[in-house]
């Protein structure tokens, strides 16, 4: 089966442009997950879908970030305006049912670099 | 709030030696522990988890990790490092219920030939 598709691979803008970051979960995965490394720090958790419903957006660092998942695919996440501190590595990780009971998959990830 | 902490960003074994890799958590209740590797250019794998039952936990590749919770630790191990180990590893907490992964900053590891 294919995995977790992520795209642009990188992304290189400038501050206080938009850039919109997609994910293609593993098909039939209901759960979808955002999560975000800066700056060689610790991943954290941004938001979590379930189908197309945000079930836990306590993640989202600001209201620059939005989150959306028609029709409970695919999955984008657009930066608008991009700042400098939104550098980092986002994940995208899905999976057919709750983590605890299934292994989550994950994408290579969307290295974002602001300048 | 639950919160990881992973002793040592950078570890450095012989190959052929034990890889022990240090994970400490904090929580107020009894939470599910994971361990993630991250191969260069690649996502995030599951290793090996804990939710309920035996303390020692066996994952693939060889690793293993005990949970003891007198010591709110989460070690994970390996008797004999190969090359092929030489990655960035995660220890990651979550409640039971909860739907979100909170990780430790990550232990890189490197064999040395």
């Amino acid at each position: 089966e294919a995995g977790v598709t992520q795209f642009p691979s990188h992304s290189v803008i400038e501050k206080g442009q938009t850039v919109t970051l997609r994910c293609d979960p593993i098909s039939g995965h209901d759960n979808l997950y955002w999560y975000r490394r800066v700056m060689g720090k610790e991943i954290k958790f941004l938001l979590h879908f379930v189908k197309e419903s945000k079930q836990d957006e306590s993640g989202m660092p600001n209201n620059r970030f939005l989150a959306e998942r028609t029709g409970g695919t695919y999955s984008t996440l657009k930066v608008q305006p991009a700042e400098l501190e939104d550098s980092g590595v986002y994940f995208c990780a899905s999976g057919p049912q709750g983590f605890h009971n299934s292994p989550l998959h994950f994408g290579n990830g969307t290295r974002l670099t602001v300048t | 709030a639950q919160s990881v902490t992973q002793l040592g960003s950078h570890v450095s074994v012989s190959e052929g030696a034990l890889v022990l890799l240090r994970c400490n958590y904090s929580s107020s209740v009894p939470p599910y522990l994971f361990w993630y590797v991250q191969y260069p250019n690649q996502g995030l794998q599951l290793l090996l988890k804990y939710t309920t039952g035996a303390t020692l936990v066996k994952g693939i590749n060889g690793f293993e990790a005990e949970f003891k919770k007198s010591e709110t630790s989460f070690h994970l191990t390996k008797p004999s490092a190969h090359m092929s180990d030489a990655a960035e590893y995660f220890c990651a907490v979550s409640l039971q219920g909860a739907q979100k992964l909170v990780f430790g900053q990550g232990t890189r590891l490197t064999i040395n030939p």
